[in-house]
């Protein structure tokens, strides 16, 4: 079974460009999650999807970040004006419900991204 | 402000050697405990999830211990192998929102010969 998967690997792209990152689940998964890490920081959420509905958001920076989740299957993230800080490794999961209620997540093997 | 705190930064150890990883959490209402094993790369795999009313739980040669009262756990890692180099995250999950986790920023772990 494939497992997460993301593309691209890497993006490097200057300041004021416009850079979309996609996520293929794996199959199945109706939960799909957008994670960052900037250099030396912990990993933080960004947003969660059930299917194509977003359940929170609450972890998005700001208004130049959209994600989409079209017919529930992939997703794609989008940053448009990138800033500098924007820099980080993007990470994408997704879940089903485990028998004790808790949802494993697997990740994907992340995007990183370079804003000059 | 949900919190989780990993001790130490960075760790180096001998192959075949034991080590403790050491966790600390601030995160309320909580629903459970993970640790995720994350290669120079790659992203981060799951080892063990843990309950509120579980204190143990051994994947392999890695085994979690989990204090719900006092919020602590550690990450046990028996007989460390050249492959266990990697960074060890401690991730909490809260409950009321679906599924948010808390990261802690990890510890990296390197066994040399």
């Amino acid at each position: 079974e494939a497992g997460v998967t993301q593309f691209p690997s890497h993006s490097v792209i200057e300041k004021g460009q416009t850079v979309t990152l996609r996520c293929d689940p794996i199959s199945g998964h109706d939960n799909l999650y957008w994670y960052r890490r900037v250099m030396g920081k912990e990993i933080k959420f960004l947003l969660h999807f059930v299917k194509e509905s977003k359940q929170d958001e609450s972890g998005m920076p700001n208004n130049r970040f959209l994600a989409e989740r079209t017919g529930g299957t992939y997703s794609t993230l989008k940053v448009q004006p990138a800033e500098l800080e924007d820099s980080g490794v993007y990470f994408c999961a997704s879940s089903q419900r485990g028998l004790a209620g808790e949802y494993e997540q697997f990740f994907g093997p992340g995007t990183r991204l370079t804003v000059l | 402000k949900n919190q989780v705190e990993q001790s130490p930064q960075s760790l180096i150890i001998l192959e075949g050697k034991n080590c403790t990883l050491q966790c600390n959490y601030t995160v309320s209402p909580f629903s459970n405990l993970r640790w995720y094993k994350q290669d120079t790369g790659r992203g981060p795999v799951s080892l063990t999830i843990m309950t509120f009313s579980e204190n143990t739980k051994s994947n392999g040669r890695y085994t979690a211990t989990l204090d719900a009262d006092t919020k602590q756990s550690s990450l046990h890692i028996t007989a460390s192998q050249l492959s266990d180099s990697a960074s060890y995250i401690c991730v909490v999950e809260n409950t009321g929102t679906a599924s948010k986790l808390t990261f802690g920023t990890g510890t990296r772990l390197q066994v040399t010969l």
